[in-house]
């Protein structure tokens, strides 16, 4: 079965870092473009940032360029975002997901449940 | 980038459809034919629904349906059903290369 499950959200003051990662299976997961997209409490969905397959392009949303950084580690099957200088408005759940809807990787089909990061004093 | 447009809520009874809009520019959705609607229920994960404007991913039903016209792109839902009632989002590629959702849709089912 095709999954990824995210982890290491929690509570951390303005200002401060956490990274969060995604563990995937059941696919190959080097062939791959990876995704986050986040959703704020009661808010919609933003996209926040992506890595190709061999981490030779990565594109970020405004919101976070300067302080956000994706990587992965394709002999771990891992994704990760680096997060630094949160904010209140980073406070949202963060969410992997891909596209296997070939050839374009622009529908992202498979998705994580989520983790959940609070920015707050 | 400010999100893709969409109204905040649209309504609708059993059988019957109902159409979401999703207003972009050139840069994104009037540019590409990667638009794609996403459904989401309370506390869950969203799920793919249309995908490069008009396909259907595996298992979709064929009552989702999408199409797109100069900047604007929608979905129709026909014969709408209860569990149909969710939150929908569009998203289109852009051309920094990037992903931009619209604001989101409350669908309810009447």
């Amino acid at each position: 079965e095709v999954q990824v499950v995210e982890s290491g959200g929690g509570l951390v003051k303005p200002g401060g870092s956490l990274r969060l990662s995604c563990a995937a299976s059941g696919f190959t997961f080097s062939g791959y473009t990876m995704n986050w997209v986040r959703q704020a409490p009661g808010k919609g969905l933003e996209w926040v940032s992506k890595i190709s397959s061999g981490s030779g392009y990565i594109y970020y949303a405004d919101s976070g360029k300067g302080r956000f950084t994706t990587s992965r580690d394709n002999a771990k099957n891992s994704l990760y975002l680096q997060m630094n200088s949160l904010r209140a408005e980073d406070t949202a759940v963060y969410f992997c997901a891909l596209s296997t809807t070939a050839p374009n990787d622009y529908g992202l089909d498979v998705w994580g449940q989520g983790t959940t990061v609070t920015v707050s004093s | 980038q400010s999100a893709l447009t969409q109204p905040a809520s649209v309504s609708g009874s059993p059988g019957q459809s109902i159409t979401i809009s999703c207003t972009g520019t050139s840069s994104d959705v009037g540019g590409y034919n990667f638009v794609s609607w996403y459904q989401q229920h309370p506390g869950k994960a969203p799920k793919l629904m249309i995908y490069d404007v008009t396909k259907r991913p595996s298992g979709v039903s064929n009552r989702f349906s999408g199409s797109k016209s100069g900047n604007t792109a929608s979905l129709t839902i026909s014969g709408l059903q209860a569990e149909d009632e969710a939150d929908y989002y569009c998203s289109s590629y852009t051309d920094s290369n990037t992903l931009i959702f619209g604001g989101g849709t409350k669908l309810t089912v009447l």
